[in-house]
C-alpha cells in the first residue's frame, strides 16, 4: 500500500442518478479527507473523518451527499440523485496527524 | 470559500530560469504547504512550512513564509519542463482541521 487509491477515475451518469466513490487511503494514516475541484480552480474542502468519525462537513455538502468511513478504513462518498452542477474531479486525501496530505488521483464525475 | 490567493494566476518562462509564485492568506495559520498537480492529476506534497519558520528548502525548492505580512512563496531554481504543472499553496488555519487552497498558479515552462 503505497497511496491512496480512488475508485473508479472516471463515472458518467445521468442526471438524476445515484453515485458513489470510494477511497483507500494509506492505512497508516488516520485522517481522510474529501475534496471537490472544478477546472481551473482550486480544491475545495467537502468532509473530514478522524478513524471513523466525521469531525466536518463542509456547507458544500448538501444533503445530496453522504460520506461515510466505516471501521476507520476506506471510505465512501455518495452522490443521490446528481445534477449538472456536481461534475467535478473528487479528490480524498490522507495524512497522519499535523503533516501534509497524500492524494489519490481523484474520480472525474459528469453528469449529462 | 477559498482563502489563499496566488499570484500570477499564469506564468510561462524558458527552461533554466528560476520561477517563484507567491501566495498570500487571510487567517492565522499553524502551517502553510505547496502542492503540485499535473493535468487531470491528484496533487502531490512538495513541501510545509511552519508558523515558526521563516524559510525550507528542498532540492531545488525554497519556500518563504511571513506571518507578518501573512504571505508565502514558492522559488523554483533552474526549471525544467517537468516542472510544468499547476501549483497551489494551502493553510493549515489555527482551530480548523483542515487545509484550506488556494486557486493555483499555472506554470509552464518552455523548452
Amino acid at each position: 500500500d503505497t497511496g491512496v487509491s480512488q475508485n473508479p477515475r472516471h463515472k458518467i451518469t445521468k442526471r438524476g442518478q445515484n453515485v458513489t466513490f470510494r477511497c483507500d487511503p494509506i492505512s497508516e494514516h488516520n485522517r481522510l479527507y474529501w475534496y471537490r475541484q472544478t477546472l481551473g480552480q482550486g480544491p475545495e474542502f467537502l468532509t473530514y473523518f478522524q478513524n471513523e468519525a466525521q469531525l466536518e462537513k463542509s456547507r458544500l455538502l448538501s444533503d445530496r451527499f453522504s460520506a461515510e468511513r466505516p471501521k476507520g478504513s476506506f471510505s465512501t462518498l455518495e452522490i443521490q440523485r446528481t445534477e449538472q452542477g456536481d461534475s467535478a474531479m473528487y479528490l480524498c486525501a490522507s495524512s497522519p496527524t499535523d503533516y501534509g496530505y497524500t492524494f489519490g488521483s481523484g474520480t472525474r464525475l459528469t453528469v449529462v | 470559500s477559498q482563502q489563499g490567493e496566488e499570484d500570477p494566476q499564469a506564468l510561462s518562462i524558458q527552461e533554466g530560469e528560476n520561477a517563484t509564485m507567491n501566495c498570500s492568506y487571510k487567517t492565522s495559520i499553524n502551517n502553510l504547504q505547496w502542492y503540485r498537480q499535473n493535468s487531470g492529476r491528484g496533487l502531490v506534497h512538495l513541501i510545509l512550512i511552519r508558523s515558526n519558520e521563516r524559510e525550507k528548502h528542498s532540492g531545488r525548492l525554497r519556500v518563504t513564509l511571513d506571518t507578518s505580512k501573512k504571505s508565502s512563496s514558492l522559488l523554483i531554481t533552474a526549471s525544467r519542463a517537468a516542472d510544468t504543472a499547476s501549483y497551489f499553496c494551502a493553510t493549515d488555519q489555527q482551530g480548523a482541521q483542515k487545509l484550506v487552497f488556494g486557486q493555483g498558479t499555472r506554470l509552464t515552462i518552455n523548452p
